[in-house]
């Protein structure tokens, strides 16, 4: 059974905190997603990855393909980085191109 | 990045009536474009795949005859939601997928809250 998991559940830090967020899933995938959705519900695709690292920002993202994790670091965080973060693979079973696992989501919450 | 657009954003309704949510692809044309529904605190869930020109593909416990979808063309597909109910609130999200060098990479919209009175 293809599964994404994610922790921690919750997460609350105080600005300027260095933040954590992990992915973990339980077959290959072709890609990852993390995508962070805003109080009102809109979603917003933070990365895409397949291998190694990518960084936009005070954001990064990284994935270790043999150990089937990913996670997702921010920087310098700021209040305004609250959010829920999603983990979502795609899985490489067949006719199921393009489509998504997702993980429950992180609730992030940062303080001032 | 790509832009995926929705309408309405939100949407209240009374029982019985029917709702259709536009799900539109603004700079680029898309393969696939997929809809999902959240209900609160919950996850997002694959409702169907659809491809431009053919009939879409639905998820276990989706109901096609509730849920039509109609992919017109490479930057529009349509959810209506028929005969809608109060458990049919929900917020539903549509993404397209654009093909990149390693696989489809896809691109959500805003989303669309619909409530069933």
């Amino acid at each position: 059974k293809n599964e994404v998991e994610q922790s921690p559940q919750n997460l609350t830090a105080q600005e300027g905190e260095f933040i954590t967020i992990n992915c973990s899933y339980s077959v290959g995938i072709s890609a990852l997603h993390w995508l962070q959705q805003h109080p009102g519900g809109g979603i917003v695709s933070l990365f895409m990855l397949s291998s190694g690292k990518k960084k936009h920002g005070r954001l990064i993202a990284t994935i270790n393909i043999q150990e089937k994790h990913s996670s997702l670091h921010i920087t310098a965080s700021h209040p305004r980085d609250s959010a829920v973060y999603i983990c979502a693979a795609i899985f490489n079973y067949g006719g199921s191109q393009g489509n998504l696992i997702f993980g429950k989501g992180t609730k992030l919450s940062v303080k001032p | 990045g790509a832009v995926v657009s929705q309408h309405p954003s939100r949407v209240i309704c009374k029982s019985g009536t029917s709702v259709k949510i536009e799900c539109r692809s603004l700079d680029f044309q898309a393969t696939t474009m997929f809809w999902y529904r959240q209900f609160p605190k919950q996850s997002l869930m694959l409702m169907a795949t659809s491809n431009e020109g053919s009939k879409a593909t639905y998820e276990q416990g989706v109901e096609k005859d509730k849920f039509l979808i109609n992919h017109a063309s490479l930057t529009l597909s349509t959810l209506t939601v028929t005969s809608a109910h109060p458990e049919d609130s929900s917020f539903y999200i549509c993404s397209a997928s654009r093909i990149w060098d390693f696989g489809n990479e896809q691109f959500f919209g805003p989303g669309t809250r619909l409530t069933v009175l």
